[in-house]
């Protein structure tokens, strides 16, 4: 199993493009989510799903949209990138029913710099 | 606003000495989970502790959850410089939520 893939791993945008950052998962897991990692803040969730078809906002959603429209994929899209957007972006994933809920599957980053 | 604080924030040992991390809230949390990052990694899951009391070891690495599900301590003896890197708490509330510390940076140097 590879486990949670993202890509790219770096990217630079302009202020002002777009882009979508890719997320894959190989263990079935239905919940998956999206953190951003800023130092000092430790991880803050900006969307999350439970399935196929079903999304929701976390802590931090503005400037960021989700689809979901297979278990295995969960691509984060930046509608129009500003610098506070700077971080370093994480997808995880687990099982969704009882204790292994909360056991969450990283992916190795993706390191975004907006200028 | 539920707030999960870790402490210290920031702790370089020689390696051999033993250490302790803590992560303290005011809310109660139905699991607590302790995750390790090493640079330009994503974190991944060192243990998960469930009732109030409970320790769990793993290998050098010990862990508790405080007695009334508030708090939880990670203690590493002997500590080596493969254990260095970024340790994060996590506790789940009854909301179906994680809430993360901020993270201890460890350093271990040879």
């Amino acid at each position: 199993n590879a486990g949670v893939t993202q890509t790219p791993k770096f990217q630079v945008l302009k202020t002002g493009q777009s882009m979508t950052l890719q997320c894959a998962q190989d263990m079935n897991h239905e919940y998956m989510s999206w953190y951003r990692q800023d130092p000092g803040m430790g991880l803050r969730l900006i969307h999350y799903s439970v399935g196929a078809g079903i999304t929701d906002q976390g802590e931090v959603p503005n400037g960021y949209n989700v689809s979901r429209s297979t278990t295995e994929d969960f691509p984060l899209r930046l509608l129009s990138a500003a610098p506070s957007q700077t971080s370093v972006y994480f997808c995880a994933s687990s099982y969704s029913g009882g204790r292994e809920f909360y056991e969450q599957y990283f992916g190795p980053g993706t390191r975004l710099t907006v200028t | 606003t539920q707030l999960l604080e870790q402490s210290p924030q920031f702790l370089s040992i020689q390696e051999g000495e033993n250490l302790t991390v803590y992560c303290n809230s005011s809310s109660v949390f139905s699991s607590l989970q302790w995750y390790r990052q090493e640079p330009g990694e994503g974190p991944v899951l060192l243990v998960t502790v469930v009732t109030g009391g409970e320790v769990k070891k793993l290998k050098r690495l010990t862990f508790q959850f405080g007695d009334a599900r508030k708090d939880s301590s990670l203690h590493i003896t002997a500590a080596q410089p493969g254990d260095t890197g970024l340790y994060l708490c996590a506790g789940a509330d009854s909301n179906y939520q994680l809430i993360w510390g901020a993270g201890t940076k460890l350093i271990i140097k040879p």
